[in-house]
């Protein structure tokens, strides 16, 4: 069954480092989303990605956050400059059409020291 | 906020005892959609429910949803130890993203 996988599954970083998350989405999905879940807290909707554009970002998703889709396979998250609270779960998501179910990775755990 | 809210937050049952999940949210939908979570995984996607729908099943999984009461409930039946997981509404909007609630942890005790 095809899945969405990402990579690293834990990242440890210094603070001020830059961290790049890779995701590979399902091969026929066309809408691409990054969440992150800090541990035991809600789920945080932070980009979505149609047609290689920003379609909507959230007020988490600031300067710091990039995202790119710079092959047709690969979907990354990149975080410039890490600060303590950006260690959370980062979940990638994809989707054959808008609105529709959501198959998410098993997520990266991201931990900056 | 955009989110639904999850009641209760925590959820302990004895197996093969039903269990009942409620959502509120705020604004008008597009869908709304249950997921589930097992501790430290990615999250999967169980049922989504049109806003001109008012219930659906699968298994033994029952959604409502009441738009006039901006409320969606999500009743497991016959509940099972695997069951035993966070389970999240996430509502739809107009901007066709999914915003998650803050989750229902639910305990089934063999």
């Amino acid at each position: 069954e095809p899945e969405v996988t990402q990579t690293p599954s834990h990242q440890v970083t210094q603070m001020g480092q830059e961290v790049i998350l890779r995701c590979v989405p399902i091969s026929n999905h066309l809408y691409f989303y990054w969440y992150r879940q800090i541990l035991g807290q809600k789920v945080e909707f932070l980009v979505s990605f149609y047609n290689n554009e920003i379609s909507e970002k959230s007020e988490i998703f600031d300067d710091q956050f990039s995202v790119e889709r710079p092959d047709g396979s690969n979907f990354t998250l990149k975080i410039r400059s890490t600060k303590l609270e950006d260690s959370a779960m980062y979940f990638c998501a994809s989707s054959t059409g808008r609105a529709g179910e959501l198959f998410f990775g098993e997520g990266s755990r991201l931990t900056v020291l | 906020s955009q989110q639904g809210e999850e009641d209760p937050q925590a959820l302990s049952i004895q197996e093969g005892e039903n269990a009942t999940m409620n959502c509120s949210y705020k604004t008008s939908i597009n869908n709304l959609q249950w997921y589930r979570q097992n501790s430290g995984r990615g999250l999967v996607h169980l049922i989504l429910i049109r806003s001109n729908e008012r219930e659906k099943h699968s298994g033994r999984l029952r959604v409502t949803l009441d738009t006039s009461k901006k409320s969606s409930s999500l009743l497991i039946t016959a509940s099972r130890a695997a069951d035993t997981a966070s389970y999240f509404c996430a509502t739809v909007l107009q901007a066709n993203n999914l915003f998650f609630g803050t989750g229902t942890r639910l305990t089934v005790i063999p």
